[in-house]
């Protein structure tokens, strides 16, 4: 059974303040790591895609950094505003062709 | 842009009755998924496939059934229904390394 956990569950942060949030799964067979950013009543979207160790990406004020050798990834957002708030999802593919989610970190950002 | 279209969106079942979920994507992508989501649970993978005729059990397939006949329809299928299927199902496809696309999802209630 692969094991992808978010922490923290949720988080309310004021306007401006910056956050980051951490993404725990297997540290063998890495294949990829996905960030996805999901709003209430809709779909999710995709932020990132990762796949070598050390890798950094960015998005405007959202960044993400990935550590394949003990199994963990962050993601930044800098300056949080009220739009950022969205349930952020992680999602592991090993070496078979299974994406597996986390459970996903609940953001609120109150102005 | 169509991306990928799931229907129905809305559905009421009794239990011990049958139905098809149809995920359509014209991106012709060779991956495709279904996940179902439930409070606190995030997103779990019921079924996926990696290419027309093939298809995969994930991290929770039992009670449901796939069929990926044609490449950019996959359908999920509950032959009896249980209360414990009422959930939103996404399905989501992506190219065999990319980031996924998710559908609008679909919402299922079985009384």
């Amino acid at each position: 059974i692969l094991n992808v956990e978010q922490s923290p569950q949720s988080l309310h942060v004021q306007e401006g303040d910056s956050t980051n949030f951490t993404c725990s799964f297997p540290s063998s067979n890495f294949y990829a790591l996905h960030w996805y950013r999901w709003e209430t009543a809709k779909s999710p979207e995709a932020l990132f895609v990762m796949t070598l160790n050390g890798d950094e990406k960015k998005k405007g004020r959202i960044s993400a950094t990935l550590n394949t050798k003990e199994g963990y990834s962050y993601l930044y957002i800098k300056g949080s505003q009220p739009e950022d708030s969205a349930t952020y999802l992680c999602a592991f593919r090993g070496d078979t062709d299974k994406l597996i989610f986390g459970t996903g970190t609940r953001l609120q950002v109150f102005p | 842009n169509a991306g990928v279209t799931q229907t129905p969106k809305f559905r009421v079942l009794k239990t011990g009755q049958s139905m098809t979920l149809l995920c359509a994507q014209d991106m012709n992508h060779e991956y495709m998924y279904w996940y179902r989501q439930d409070p606190g649970m995030g997103l779990r993978l019921i079924h996926y496939s990696v290419g027309e005729g093939t298809t995969a059990k994930g991290e929770v397939p039992d009670g449901y059934n796939v069929s990926r006949l044609k490449k950019q329809n996959f359908l999920l299928g509950l032959e009896s229904a249980a209360p414990s299927q009422t959930s939103v199902y996404f399905c989501a496809s992506s190219s065999n390394t990319g980031e996924l696309f998710f559908g609008e999802g679909s919402r299922l209630t079985v009384l």
